[in-house]
């Protein structure tokens, strides 16, 4: 079955206990991307990757830090988590990007909590 | 940077009514636009791409005019299950085709 999945769907830390959210899918996607959600402030963008070993800052990257080493992989690391980081989060693919067939799929969202 | 703006709603429609949302979005360099449907707490689903000469699939119709810089969803005789949030979704070239999302609109369809 063609998916994205996110591990783990729920987690509660505390404050400054580095953690990482891992994203994989099974497509050959070549473009992935991690959003947050938050109420009142919709999906927000924090890091997109276009391909293996290239990444880049969305909107909200501060305290957030990614890595493509490999295609079906993009996990979202977070160093030193603080409550602001409070959220549900996204990890979404698409084939290629720009045009109105790239359907970005999403991964069923890992809802984290920052003590 | 906020770029695609949504009616705020809730939309409250009994079934069999007709809706509509717009959606503006401030990139002029966008190039291209989708309509997104969220369930509670789930991840969002594409519901709809939107090409410029309009498109349609049952009984969801999207339309994008460009001129203006909008982008419309018309949903024909409402279903209990259509009740979700609606998001519109925007990518531009100038903008690392970042699918940048309006708030999203909620709807409810009542009995």
């Amino acid at each position: 079955e063609a998916q994205v999945t996110q591990n783990p769907r729920y987690l509660i830390t505390v404050t400054g206990k580095k953690l990482t959210v891992t994203c994989s899918q099974n497509m050959n996607h070549e473009y992935m991307s991690w959003y947050r959600q938050d109420p009142g402030l919709g999906l927000r963008q924090i890091y997109y990757s276009m391909n293996v070993e290239v990444t880049d800052k969305g909107d909200v990257p501060e305290g957030y830090k990614v890595s493509r080493k490999e295609k079906r992989n993009f996990p979202l690391i977070l160093e030193s988590p603080s409550p602001n980081q409070t959220s549900l989060y996204f990890c979404a693919s698409s084939f290629g990007y720009g045009t109105a067939s790239d359907e970005q799929f999403f991964g069923p969202g890992t809802r984290l909590t920052v003590l | 940077r906020k770029e695609v703006e949504q009616d705020p709603g809730p939309f409250n429609v009994p079934e069999g009514a007709t809706v509509a949302f717009n959606c503006t979005y401030s990139n002029s360099a966008s190039q291209s636009f989708f309509w997104y449907r969220q369930d509670c707490r789930k991840e969002p689903k594409l519901l709809m791409s939107v090409y410029s000469s309009g498109n349609e699939d049952g009984r969801f119709t999207a339309q994008l005019n460009r001129a203006s810089q909008y982008i419309s969803l018309l949903i024909r005789d409402s279903k209990l299950s259509d009740s979700a949030t609606y998001l519109c979704a925007v990518t531009a070239l100038n903008s690392g085709y970042a699918l940048n999302f309006g708030k999203g609109t909620s709807l409810l369809v009542t009995p």
